[in-house]
């Protein structure tokens, strides 16, 4: 089945401790997003790419990071920087950045 | 203020009823307009898209787009309690360099319970 997958579904992270979100497509999208999901603040961009090896900052990088090293790939990494990192965060990917996103199920962090 | 305005509920309608959710916006350079639901600790997943004013119909779902009040709704036909669950509205404006659609905006969701 195409979709996206997103690995995995509940992780936990210490103290100055940096983890890895997996986000797999097998849609061929070009263009890949992350989110942040918050109660009461709706969804937010924290890192985007429209194409393999390049990838721009969203409102709200600062403690994150990504690479999009293939097409299929856009993992997230959320550094020790990020001082309140529990939220649910989710992958999405487009055709192009023109059509409408797909959204993976979600990764839920949270802070031990 | 929001650039997106949503109503967070939770709306309770028996079964069989018809839904209307709705979202305003202050942004008259949206252009592209979204309605996405989301069951309890998954995904969005898109129901409906539309780039210009007027009704869009799938199944028991209608999307409604009033560009001269900037506002939007999403009606559901015939309430299940399937349908119970958070629905987005998300929007995107052309970007003025590209002219390919910029980052989606979205609102907070509005939580629907729809009981037997």
């Amino acid at each position: 089945d195409g979709g996206i997958t997103q690995s995995p579904k509940y992780l936990f992270r210490k103290e100055g401790q940096n983890v890895t979100l997996s986000c797999e497509q097998n849609l061929n999208h070009d263009a890949m997003y992350w989110y942040r999901q918050d109660p009461g603040q709706g969804l937010r961009l924290i890192y985007y790419s429209q194409i393999v090896n390049d990838f721009q900052k969203g409102d709200i990088a600062e403690g994150y990071s990504v690479s999009r090293e293939k097409k299929e790939s856009f993992p997230l990494t959320v550094t020790s920087a990020q001082k309140n990192p529990t939220a649910f965060y989710l992958c999405a990917s487009s055709i192009d950045s023109n059509q409408p996103q797909h959204f993976g199920d979600g990764t839920r962090l949270s802070i031990l | 203020q929001k650039e997106v305005e949503q109503d967070p509920g939770p709306l309770s309608v028996p079964e069989g009823a018809i839904v209307s959710l709705n979202c305003t916006y202050s942004n008259s350079a949206f252009q592209y307009f979204m309605w996405y639901r989301q069951y309890s600790r998954k995904g969005p997943e898109l129901l409906m898209y539309t780039y210009s004013s007027g009704n869009k119909e799938d199944g028991r779902f209608t999307a409604q787009v009033d560009k001269s009040s900037k506002y939007i709704s999403l009606f559901i036909r015939d309430s299940q309690p399937s349908d119970s669950a958070t629905y987005l509205c998300a929007m995107s404006r052309p970007n003025i360099n590209t002219g390919t659609a910029s980052k989606l905006t979205f609102g907070t969701g509005t939580r629907l319970q729809v009981t037997l």
